[in-house]
């Protein structure tokens, strides 16, 4: 059964470095997903991708980080300059083009930040 | 906006225990609501979802849900737990807004099985 990848499966960074979570998507999805998790806390939704543009993203989202699909099977989510509260895991999903499809998660990249 | 209430944060049961865990929502429009389940050490997997229809949903592993809409809850149930689903299990409401779909997650429910 396909499903999404993402590595590195733990990062870990000094404050104030870049840092970029990759992921491949399931390959025929058209929509695309990041969401985080810090410890103890629930799963919160970051942003969503959709034909190669933002379509919607919460207020955890800012400036600092930006996603990308640089090519047409990876889905990238970079943070510019990272904050100790950036520590989560981080959850990358997609889904197919019809509107009640289900998302697929990948298994996640633990970002630790030092 | 919508939100996600889980009513038990931390649940031990023995094996063979029967397991209800409460999930409500606040929304107003049509909502579709999930449960995933992430064991110890891997990623979030769908175990059920309810989009129309026969309000009780079953999904993998002898899982099911209910949805009730006069009380805004889709509770998970199995009649008899078994070690291996000891895990975390998270309730989400997906609703729709200009033909995308956002996805909010409950706080999540540790479910502890003991043997």
């Amino acid at each position: 059964e396909p499903e999404v990848t993402q590595t590195p499966s733990h990062q870990v960074t000094q404050m104030g470095q870049e840092v970029i979570l990759r992921c491949v998507p399931i390959s025929n999805h058209l929509y695309f997903y990041w969401y985080r998790q810090i410890l103890g806390q629930k799963v919160e939704f970051l942003v969503s991708f959709y034909n190669n543009e933002i379509s919607e993203k919460s207020e955890i989202f800012d400036d600092q980080f930006s996603v990308e699909r640089p090519d047409g099977s990876n889905f990238t989510l970079k943070i510019r300059s990272t904050k100790l509260e950036d520590s989560a895991m981080y959850f990358c999903a997609s889904r197919g083009g019809v509107s009640t499809d289900t998302q697929y998660f990948g298994p996640g990249t633990r970002l630790t930040v030092l | 906006a919508q939100s996600v209430s889980q009513h038990n944060h931390h649940v031990i049961l023995s094996e063979a225990a029967s397991l209800e865990l409460g999930c409500n929502y606040s929304y107003g429009g049509t909502v579709n609501l999930f449960w995933y389940v992430q064991y110890p050490g891997q990623h979030l997997q769908l175990l059920l979802k309810y989009f129309s229809g026969d309000p009780l949903v079953k999904g993998i592993k002898g899982f099911e849900a209910e949805f009730i809409k006069s009380k805004f809850s889709f509770n998970l149930r199995k009649p008899s737990v078994q070690w291996s689903d000891t895990a975390e299990y998270f309730c989400a409401v997906i609703t729709y807004s200009g033909g995308y779909q956002k996805v909010t997650f409950g706080i999540g429910t540790k479910l502890q099985v003991i043997p």
